[in-house]
C-alpha cells in the first residue's frame, strides 16, 4: 500500500538558516503530494501541494518539488524565522478514491 | 466561512463518562474525518464518511462510534471514556475522498 517517510525529527535551526525536510514516497500510479503544517496548539493547515511530476508547489516561502525519478517531496525554506517553528507533515494522494496517507511530523524549532 | 469547526474545544470526562465530539464544515464537502493525536505527532484516523450516507473504520476504531447526521455535520460519540482516550481530536473535510484535507482547531480530552 501507499506511505510516507518523512525525516526523523525534531529539527533545530538558527533563523535565517536553510531548511530541508525530506519526505519520500511509495505509491502506484501519480498521487498528489501536500505539505501541512501545525502551529502549536492548532490544526493542521495545507501548506503546499503538487499534483503532476516535475511540479513546483509553494507557499510562505516554501517550497517542494514533486520528484517523480527519486519518489520524493522535499519541502525547503531558504531562510527561516522564529515564526516556522511547527509540526510539517508529508502526505499523498491518489485519484483512486482512497484516503490521504500522513507522514508522521517533523517538529522544526527555530532559535532567534 | 468558518471552515471546520468543533465543539467543545476542551473536555474532561471521568473513567465511564460518555460523550459527543461535533464537527461542522461548511465548505459543502463531501467528506469528513476524525483523527486522534497524541504526543509524538503523528495523526491517527479513527472514523472517516466518503460520503453522506456512509462511515468506514480507520486504524484505530476501538471505543468509538460516528454519526454523519448530513452533509455538514459528523459526530464522534465515546460511549465509555478510558484514559487511553485522552488525546487531541481532530475533525477534517475534503471534497472527495483521495482530495486535500481542511482541518478544525481541535479538541483536547483528557480523562481521568
Amino acid at each position: 500500500g501507499d506511505s510516507v517517510t518523512q525525516m526523523e525529527g525534531p529539527v533545530t535551526l538558527s533563523e535565517e538558516a536553510f531548511l530541508t525536510i525530506n519526505c519520500t514516497y511509495t505509491a502506484t500510479g501519480y498521487p498528489s503530494l501536500f505539505w501541512y503544517v501545525q502551529y502549536p496548539g492548532e490544526g493542521l493547515q495545507l501548506l503546499l501541494k503538487a499534483t503532476k511530476a516535475d511540479d513546483k508547489g509553494s507557499n510562505k516561502g516554501f517550497e517542494a518539488t514533486y520528484r517523480k525519478e527519486t519518489t520524493s517531496f522535499h519541502l525547503e525554506k531558504g531562510s527561516v524565522q522564529v515564526s516556522d517553528s511547527a509540526v510539517y507533515f508529508c502526505a499523498l494522494g491518489q485519484t483512486s478514491g482512497s484516503r490521504l496517507t500522513f507522514g508522521e511530523g517533523t517538529q522544526l524549532t527555530v532559535n532567534p | 466561512n468558518a471552515g471546520v469547526t468543533q465543539t467543545p474545544k476542551f473536555q474532561v470526562l471521568k473513567t465511564g463518562q460518555s460523550m459527543t465530539l461535533q464537527c461542522a464544515q461548511d465548505m459543502n464537502h463531501n467528506s469528513m474525518y476524525w483523527y486522534r493525536q497524541d504526543p509524538g505527532m503523528g495523526l491517527r484516523l479513527i472514523y472517516y464518511s466518503a460520503s453522506e450516507g456512509t462511515t468506514d473504520k480507520g486504524e484505530v476504531p476501538n471505543g468509538y462510534n460516528v454519526s454523519r447526521l448530513n452533509k455538514r455535520e459528523f459526530s464522534l460519540r465515546l460511549e465509555s471514556a478510558a484514559p487511553s482516550q485522552t488525546s487531541v481530536y481532530f475533525c477534517a473535510s475534503s471534497v472527495g475522498i483521495s482530495y486535500e484535507q481542511y482541518f478544525g482547531p481541535g479538541t483536547r480530552l483528557t480523562v481521568t
